[in-house]
């Protein structure tokens, strides 16, 4: 059955780093790619990008454009997503979802059970 | 950017009743629309894809319509597991949810 697992919740200082990670198995990863969607408390959902695990194509939302890189290990099947600068309002749920392979849009028919990253001073 | 709205925001009904949640997207997106699920402390689930393809695993009680800029989710008799929060989303780049409609026990 496919699944997607990611890495444990993290907490992090203004200003650092956080990498998380989406292992997938079950289905052929290269087939398809990989959208983020993080989820702030008690918020709505927000898309971050994706990546083809094709091909290693990227598409980032323009309000995280220079902060965020999202990669692929074809070898590990896993996808990782990188947010630099991170602020408060970074703190939320990261989740990845298996995407189209040719570009973002869905539908995200699986979903990573969330990695929540907290920043804080 | 594609806008989404959704309409209400807060559905409250009993089990058994009929749920119809509206999302409105600002221009046309098709067909291109999907519907998810989310309880608390869980990741989304897709229900609808396409407007109106159900998902694999997906009850019959749940169907989806429309097209263009108007789209309907309905579950036809409430369960109680569906009290939760849908989303709309749509996929023309970037890609955009609705901000949600709760669906809580009346």
């Amino acid at each position: 059955q496919v699944q997607l697992v990611q890495s444990g919740a993290e907490v992090k200082k203004p200003g650092a780093s956080v990498k998380v990670s989406c292992k997938a198995s079950g289905y052929t990863f290269t087939s398809y790619g990989i959208s983020w969607v993080r989820q702030a408390p008690g918020q709505g959902l927000e898309w971050m990008g994706w990546i083809s695990a094709y091909n290693g194509n990227t598409n980032y939302a323009q309000k995280l454009q220079g902060r965020v890189t999202m990669t692929t290990d074809t070898s590990t099947s896993t996808a990782y997503m990188e947010l630099r600068s991170l602020r408060s309002d970074d703190t939320a749920v990261y989740y990845c979802a298996r995407d189209f392979v040719a570009a973002a849009g869905g539908p995200l028919d699986y979903w990573g059970q969330g990695t929540l990253v907290t920043v804080s001073s | 950017e594609i806008v989404l709205t959704q309409s209400p925001a807060t559905l409250s009904l009993s089990p058994g009743e009929r749920a119809t949640l509206s999302c409105r997207a600002s221009q046309s997106v098709s067909s291109y629309l999907a519907w998810y699920q989310q309880k608390p402390g869980q990741a989304p689930r897709l229900l609808i894809y396409d407007a109106s393809n159900r998902a694999t695993g997906i009850p019959a009680r749940f169907s989806g319509s429309g097209s263009g800029t108007d789209f309907t989710l309905t579950i036809s008799s409430l369960e109680p597991e569906d009290f939760a929060v849908y989303y709309c989303q749509q996929r023309s780049n970037p890609l955009t949810f609705g901000p949600g409609t709760k669906v809580d026990i009346k």
